[in-house]
């Protein structure tokens, strides 16, 4: 069980605007950074959003994070079906001096 | 163009050990933070270990202490993971990662810890 909370599944169809949530404590997302991660079906993370809310180069402007006390969101506007992946949030956690992550949420494009 | 190619994952028994190495180019590796990041069937991403640039200075998550150790060689622009006391709840995919924010992530390598 993480620290970190994110749901497990989240779904929506193309052109939609869809958001996930990463849910904390006053110990990580209260009090640190928050970054977020791409997977691909059979491929590795990519980052995805920074510690600064900016987006490494090519990645559309479609995504975008947010965070306001012990929570934060990744919303993507303008569905796509590449946008099928699992979502990681991540956080650096001062009480156990360790980056702790997300359960990873699924997203569907129906 | 940024790569990380990890090696060294197989299948070992409970109680093993197994080195994973990571070979990193396209970028300035003595001047980046280096980690290691794992993901067991059915879960999310774990954090194990990160080294800073000079190696002076390493992090790992508390259920790995004294079991698994990062290290680097700045000249070969190598990163490499000591694991001992091997679980069978250690199985993973073992990813390798450059930056301040996990920037860049190889495609990993598996670890299987079974009798």
């Amino acid at each position: 069980q993480s620290v970190v909370t994110q749901p497990p599944s989240a779904s929506g169809t193309p052109g939609q605007r869809i958001t996930i949530s990463c849910s904390g404590s006053d110990f990580n997302i209260g009090s640190s950074f928050v970054t977020w991660y791409q997977q691909l079906p059979g491929a590795a993370p990519k980052l995805l959003i920074d510690r600064n809310f900016q987006r490494p180069s090519g990645v559309p402007d479609r995504f975008s994070a947010s965070k306001s006390g012990t929570s934060a969101s990744l919303a993507i506007s303008g569905l796509q079906s590449e946008d099928e992946a699992d979502y990681h949030c991540a956080t650096w956690d001062v009480s156990l001096s360790a980056w702790v992550f997300g359960g990873g949420t699924k997203l569907t494009v129906l | 163009e940024v790569q990380l190619v990890e090696s060294g994952g197989h299948l070992v028994q409970p109680g093993g050990s197994l080195r994973l190495s990571c070979a990193a180019s396209g970028f300035t590796f003595s001047s980046s933070w280096m980690s290691w990041v794992r993901k067991a069937p059915g879960r999310g991403l774990e954090w194990v270990a990160s080294i800073k640039h000079l190696g002076s200075e390493t992090y790992s998550v508390g259920s790995m202490k004294g079991r698994f150790t990062i290290s680097r060689d700045n000249a070969k622009n190598s990163l490499s993971l000591q694991m001992n006391s091997l679980r069978v709840e250690d199985t993973a995919v073992y990813y390798c990662a450059s930056g301040d924010d996990f920037d860049y992530w190889g495609q990993g390598t598996l670890v299987t810890v079974s009798s």
